[in-house]
Parts: C-alpha cells; structure tokens; sequence
C-alpha cells in the first residue's frame, strides 16, 4: 500500500514561533497536499504541488508556506504561528494517471500553538 | 471556491440498517467524486471513486452520481458497528483535477 510519512506527529509552539511539518511519500506520485482538519470543518485544503519545484495555494493558504523541492517530500511552513492554527494537519499523495487521483494520507500532525 | 456539501450532519441508524449520505458540489464543472471514510483518531481512507453517472456497487457500498444536479449519493445496507466513522466526500473539477476539495462530512454512528 502507498506510504506517506509525516513528521512531527505532534508538535507544541509558542505564539509568534517557526513551525515546519514534513511530509514524505515513497509512492512516486506527482500531486501532494496539506490539509487541515477541525470539529465541524472536514478537511480544509491550504496548498497543494502537481510536481517538484510547484506549490499551488488551495482554499485557506493565508499564514502558510509551502515547498516542494523534491517529488517525495512536501513541507508546511508557519512562520508566525498563532493559536488559530492549532489544528491536524494531513499530508496526502495522488497521482491522477494512475489512480484516478486517489489520495493516501499520512497519520496526521497535531500542532497546538499556545 | 468550489464548496462541497454534505448532508445530514450526523446519522444514527441500527445495526443490520440503511445508512443514506448525501454530497452536493458548488461548482457546475465537477467530474469526479470520492468518498471517504475516517475512523475516529484515524487518517482518511478512500472508500469509493465514482467518475460516470449511474450507480456502483462493492459489497455493502452502493455509491449514485447524477452529475445533472452535481449530486452523489453513498449508502450502506447492513450497518455494522464498525461503520461508524466520519464520512467524507471529496470532489475535484475537469479543469483542475489536481485540487481535490472535501466536505465537512457526515458522522455515522451503528448502534448494536
């Protein structure tokens, strides 16, 4: 089965503070994503990659960076987090030739910013 | 931005029942859909794809789409305990297939 790793699983930052999730897929697939999950919110998409070297910005992409700079790895970037973004945050991979674009998720990133 | 609705909210139904969910897009050039199912503490799990109009069936899952009114439709005949999860519905556009949106989703709970 497909496998996407993320890193931290769990994460405490101070308000104002750098926060980077990592994400690795040995999958080979072209597309990965960021999503964020809260009660009542399903998933919230905040960027996406088609491809190394691309980041797309999905629906909620303010106060978040991407990078992509291989096909395996994704990175979510909070400059300045604040207690807002105190959420799990899930790290997918698809691959629209080959699956129809069916996406595999990590386990999950729970960051509380205090 | 492409919304996804889901209905109902929540759903509790016997063990041995009928589960029906719902999934509405915004966007008027949605072709594919997904559905999802998230255990509690769990990541998400493709249950079913469903790309054409009409039904399909995998065992106890029955999925419909009816692209015409931009709807889908999941239902679970014979519930078991170990359906019960968040069901989630996810929806990308033919002109962007890349950028999968989901939906707030539907919590299904069986009762024994």
């Amino acid at each position: 089965e497909a496998a996407v790793t993320q890193s931290p699983r769990n994460k405490v930052a101070v308000t104002g503070g750098k926060v980077t999730l990592s994400c690795n897929q040995t999958n080979n697939h072209n597309n990965m994503y960021w999503y964020r999950q809260d009660t009542g919110h399903g998933l919230r998409l905040i960027h996406y990659s088609y491809g190394a070297g691309s980041t797309e910005k999905g629906d909620i992409p303010d106060g978040y960076k991407a990078s992509r700079p291989s096909q395996e790895n994704f990175s979510l970037i909070l400059e300045l987090a604040t207690p807002s973004q105190t959420s799990v945050y899930f790290c997918a991979s698809g691959d629209t030739q080959n699956s129809g674009n069916t996406l595999y998720f990590g386990e999950g990133s729970r960051l509380i910013v205090v | 931005q492409q919304k996804v609705q889901q209905s109902p909210e929540s759903l509790i139904v016997p063990e041995g029942g009928m589960a029906s969910l719902n999934c509405t897009s915004s966007d008027r050039n949605v072709d594919y859909f997904w559905w999802y199912r998230q255990h509690s503490g769990k990541s998400p799990k493709m249950l079913m794809s469903i790309f054409s109009n009409g039904e399909k069936e995998e065992g106890r899952f029955t999925v419909h789409l009816n692209k015409a009114s931009l709807h889908t439709s999941l239902h679970i005949r014979d519930s078991q305990p170990s359906d019960s999860a968040l069901y989630l519905c996810a929806a990308s556009v033919s002109s962007n297939t890349n950028k999968v949106v989901f939906g707030t989703g539907t919590r299904l709970q069986v009762l024994p």
